[in-house]
């Protein structure tokens, strides 16, 4: 059973333009959620996470919208750069109970020139 | 500071063989957790070690085990080898204090078993 639920599975957008991955958890348990950035043949990187305390997080382009009572939660990138061509990972943890993460399958962003 | 790293790797193994693979807990961190990431899907969760001890696993049968050492270090060993173990294999540290959260990925072993 997916714990963390993806979408879309791949993204093509213009150089310039906005770039919006959506997740969606069931576990009403979850009280931290990061995003990882992984470019082929590396580890997934930190890029920005959010605890449900907030509904909005912004670490310079990248933004993290969060809606507590539809279980859902979104990455935001602005003004997409080519660099920004990678695979993009959400997730979701529990703190009392080790820590594991619960990775969503992946958006592969493509950004166009 | 030194970040996470890995080792071997790339490894090719037989079905059947056992492999150990290896991590170094990024400076400060006293937590190591190991994924297992199947091609074109999100890591998975295999177990975490903190203080040499296990703190939670995941759905992976026992021939998945683990050590961590006194320096924070971490072996992940596969016994009987599966043609489904194929993956790249992730490592990753954080420094648990209270309800610790950070994880910081290690680049990855890549294990190929034919």
């Amino acid at each position: 059973q997916q714990q963390v639920k993806q979408s879309p599975q791949s993204l093509i957008v213009q150089k310039g333009g906005i770039s919006i991955i959506n997740c969606a958890y069931e576990n009403t348990a979850f009280d931290y959620f990061p995003w990882y950035q992984q470019f082929p043949g590396k580890g997934p990187a930190l890029l920005i996470a959010i605890r449900p305390d907030v509904s909005e997080k912004k670490e310079g382009r990248f933004t993290i919208s969060f809606n507590k009572s539809a279980k859902q939660f979104s990455l935001h990138i602005m003004d997409s750069q080519p660099g920004d061509s990678a695979t993009y990972f959400c997730a979701a943890a529990r703190g009392n109970t080790g820590n594991q993460f619960y990775f969503g399958t992946g958006t592969s962003l493509t950004v166009i020139p | 500071e030194t970040g996470v790293t890995q080792s071997p790797t790339h490894l090719i193994k037989t079905r059947g063989q056992q492999v150990t693979l290896r991590c170094s807990s990024q400076s400060g961190h006293n937590t190591v957790s190991w994924y297992q990431q199947a091609l074109g899907q999100g890591p998975q969760f295999i177990f975490q070690y903190y203080r040499e001890e296990e703190n939670g696993r995941g759905n992976f049968p026992p021939r998945f085990s683990g050590l961590q050492f006194p320096n924070y270090s971490s072996e992940l060993n596969v016994n009987a080898l599966e043609l489904d173990d194929s993956a790249l294999y992730l490592c990753a540290s954080s420094y648990r204090t209270g309800l610790a959260y950070e994880q910081y990925f290690g680049p990855g072993t890549r294990l190929t078993v034919t």
